[in-house]
Order: structure tokens, then C-alpha cells, then sequence
């Protein structure tokens, strides 16, 4: 059974910083590994999905990246601006329609 | 062009009272979801539905049912409420394996 892991659970940086968040899976075996935004009291929304045959892809300031061999999959955030203020979550999709959600990284950018 | 709507954003419920949330997509998409939210747990597949007719079990599917009687709505159903399913209740839909688009979720309450 796949198990996906964000650490930590919150991140709390300035603004300007460019930072990095973290998600691991335990099955390699993945269809795509997508990066979602929550907002409080709001759903999710898209923000990249990796194919499994692909390194990375970048929207903006955003860039992800997916290791399968390792099972880690990295969000990179440059000069981070307070409207960045959010949950990440990361979700890994294996041969079925289904997606396995992380518990996500709260993360605050203070001004 | 609206996406993602859920019927209602708010709902009170006494212990064993039954209801029905809706879910409505404008995208022509083929995939359906529900998932519960809750603290600590992350967000969980309740049911799923790959086409117009079709239901499938998701993860934690005890306590509900679902239909799909027309491509764009997915209703899930609470015949007996019980104090578990208190919770954040998110539908979402997808074109094939891309990215799921999320409604802004029910917030259900059962005392």
C-alpha cells in the first residue's frame, strides 16, 4: 500500500527566501506525482504534475522535481512572497485512478 | 465556466438523520471523487466514479453511497449520520489522469 510523507508538517520562513519542500513515497511505482495548494477554507488546487518518466517541471516560481528510484519528490519555491502562505500537499498516482495524498506542509511567509 | 460546485457549503446534522450532498462539474470530465478531511488524517477517498453509471469504493467507504446518474453530478449520500462523519467533505473530477479540480468542500457537522 502506498504511503506518501511530507516533513515537517509546518514551515515558517521571511519573505525573499527561497525554500524547499519535501514529500516521499514508498512505492515507486508511480503513474505521476502531482503538488497541490489549499488554502484555509478552500479546496485544492493544481499546481504541477510530474509524469513518472519526467525529472521536473516548472511553473513560474515554482519547480518540482520526482526521484523515483529514492521515492522523494521536492517543491522549490523561489523568493517566496507572503500570498505563498498555504498547505502543500503532495499526491502520488500509481496504475489506477486513484491519488494517495501526503498530510501536507503548512507553510507561512512572513512579511 | 464554474469548474467544481458543492451543495451545501454548511450542514448541521442530528445522530442519525440522513442527507444527500451534491456535486456538479462543467467540464465534461469523466472522473468523479469524494474525500474527507480531517485533522491529522489527511484527505481520504470516500468513493470514486470512472464515467456516467459507475461507483467504486475508495478508501473509507463505511456510511455512504454514492450515484452518478449523469456525467456532471456526483451525490453522496449519509443514510444514517454518525458522529465520525463530522468533516470537511471535498468532490473533485479529473479528465483521465490529469489533474483533479477540487470544489471548496462541505463542512457537515453531526451532533
Amino acid at each position: 500500500k502506498q504511503e506518501v510523507t511530507q516533513i515537517p508538517a509546518a514551515l515558517s520562513v521571511p519573505e525573499g527566501e527561497n525554500l524547499v519542500l519535501n514529500c516521499s513515497f514508498t512505492d515507486s511505482a508511480i503513474y505521476n506525482l502531482q503538488w497541490f495548494r489549499q488554502d484555509p477554507g478552500k479546496g485544492l488546487t493544481s499546481l504541477l504534475l510530474i509524469q513518472s518518466s519526467q525529472r521536473e517541471q516548472t511553473s513560474g516560481r515554482l519547480n518540482a522535481s520526482l526521484d523515483k528510484s529514492s521515492g522523494r519528490s521536492t517543491l522549490y519555491i523561489a523568493a517566496s512572497q507572503p500570498g505563498d502562505s498555504a498547505t502543500y500537499l503532495c499526491a502520488s498516482q500509481g496504475g489506477s485512478e486513484k491519488l494517495v495524498f501526503g498530510k501536507g506542509t503548512k507553510l507561512t511567509v512572513n512579511p | 465556466n464554474a469548474g467544481v460546485t458543492q451543495t451545501p457549503k454548511f450542514r448541521v446534522l442530528k445522530t442519525g438523520q440522513s442527507m444527500t450532498l451534491l456535486c456538479a462539474q462543467d467540464m465534461n470530465h469523466e472522473y468523479m471523487y469524494w474525500y474527507r478531511q480531517d485533522p491529522g488524517m489527511g484527505l481520504r477517498l470516500i468513493h470514486y466514479s470512472v464515467g456516467e453509471g459507475t461507483t467504486a469504493k475508495g478508501e473509507v467507504p463505511d456510511g455512504y453511497n454514492v450515484s452518478r446518474l449523469k456525467k456532471q453530478n456526483f451525490l453522496l449520500g449519509l443514510e444514517s449520520a454518525a458522529p465520525s462523519q463530522t468533516s470537511v467533505y471535498f468532490c473533485a473530477s479529473s479528465r483521465g489522469y490529469q489533474p483533479q479540480h477540487f470544489g471548496d468542500g462541505t463542512r457537515l457537522s453531526i451532533l
